[in-house]
This record gives structure tokens, C-alpha cells and sequence, in this order.
């Protein structure tokens, strides 16, 4: 699985667009970048998935440049209720067999 | 409503009284996974299992044992809790099709005494 690398923390505010970015240099040809969203005491919980360029769903976007090196997460107009850890995993589309989930992004949203 | 179930949710015991906390999902998943999260250490897989009478070992299995007998179910047991398996147990399936997405169950938190 390649590594991945995410700040440990950011501060927000309601309203914000907020970037989160994932590197994960050694990404293989077939790899996929997921990014799960995980409140306190609840299990993960996908919010997107992307393998190049730009993906967007009703929650989120994800950007990911053309040497796939790292993805950014964007959460337009966050709120309180964004408070959150973030997951970046990344992986073929079988490699659940062992996902590995790093510490995370732990995204503080101040009023 | 598609859902992974997980009983019970909390639980306190007594170090080597075995245990077996059980998970349950309604989506005709092959795939099936216990994790474990400890503070600053994110969500590390116990077991997992890719059918029915098929499991491997993840990133941590030492202490603990699963079953897969029906396509549905994949209890995880604890023959002999320790206190550091005080811990909080997640359990999650999946298609294994694309989008490779991971539905995770409430969680149970254990503390063993």
C-alpha cells in the first residue's frame, strides 16, 4: 500500500472552503484515493473516491493532479457539523483486504 | 436500510473471561473486517475475511480469533481479554466492487479489567 501523509490537525471556520491535502508519493499505477470522514465514537465513513483529475459529489471534491503524487479534499462552506477526523487511503480496488488507515486530519470548525 | 450491526456496543470484563462481540451486516458483502482504534494510533485491522470460511490475519490478529460461517456474520472472539485489548472495535464490509467503499458498524467499546 502506499504511504500517505496528512496534517494531523487544521482549524476551520463556518462558512470556509477547506483544502485538505494528502501526499502519497510512491501511488502505484493502479491505485485508487479514498477519503473517509469519521466522527467521535461513530466508524468511518466514505466520502469520496477518485483515480485522476477532479471528482465531485454531493459532500465534496476531490482534486488530484496529473503525477497523482497527492489529492486534495475540499469541503465547500464547511459547518459545525464538519468536525471530523479525515482518512486519505489509498490502494487498488482489492487492497481492502488490508486497508490501513493513518491517524488522519482532525478538522476543529470554530464558529 | 443497508446496515453493519455490532453487539454489544459497550462492554466492561474481567482479564481472561472469554468474550465475543458480534458483527452483522445486511448487504450481501463478501468482504468483511475488524479494526481497533486507540488514541494516535487511527484504526488498525484486527481480522478480515474475503467469503464465507475464508479470514487472514491484519496488522494486529495477536489475541484474537474470528469465524465465517455465514455470509453474513463475522463475530469477533477473545479467548483470554487482556487489558491492553481495551479498545474501541469496529467492524465494516464492503462489496469489494467499485467504488471501494468500507461500511462500518456503531463500534463497541471494550474495557477489559
Amino acid at each position: 500500500l502506499a504511504k500517505t501523509t496528512q496534517p494531523i490537525s487544521m482549524d476551520s471556520y463556518e462558512g470556509q472552503e477547506v483544502n485538505i491535502t494528502c501526499s502519497h508519493n510512491n501511488i502505484a499505477t493502479n491505485d485508487y484515493i479514498t477519503w473517509y470522514q469519521q466522527f467521535p465514537s461513530q466508524g468511518p465513513r466514505f466520502i469520496i473516491q477518485g483515480y485522476k483529475t477532479k471528482v465531485t459529489n454531493e459532500v465534496a471534491s476531490l482534486f488530484i493532479p496529473a503525477d497523482r503524487k497527492s489529492s486534495t479534499l475540499s469541503l465547500p462552506r464547511v459547518s459545525l457539523s464538519d468536525t471530523a477526523v479525515y482518512y486519505c487511503l489509498v490502494g487498488d480496488r482489492n487492497y481492502g483486504q488490508n486497508f490501513v488507515f493513518g491517524p488522519g486530519t482532525r478538522l476543529s470548525v470554530l464558529p | 436500510e443497508a446496515q453493519v450491526t455490532q453487539n454489544p456496543r459497550y462492554l466492561i470484563t474481567v482479564t481472561g473471561k472469554k468474550l465475543t462481540v458480534t458483527c452483522s451486516q445486511n448487504m450481501n458483502h463478501e468482504y468483511m473486517s475488524w479494526y481497533r482504534q486507540d488514541p494516535g494510533l487511527g484504526l488498525r485491522q484486527i481480522y478480515y475475511s474475503m467469503n464465507v470460511e475464508v479470514t487472514d490475519k491484519g496488522d494486529v490478529p495477536e489475541g484474537y480469533k474470528v469465524s465465517r460461517k455465514e455470509k453474513r456474520n463475522f463475530p469477533l472472539i477473545l479467548e483470554s481479554p487482556s487489558p491492553n485489548q481495551t479498545s474501541l472495535y469496529f467492524c465494516a464490509s464492503r462489496t469489494g466492487l467499485a467504488p471501494d467503499t468500507q461500511y462500518f458498524g456503531p463500534g463497541t467499546r471494550l474495557t477489559v479489567l
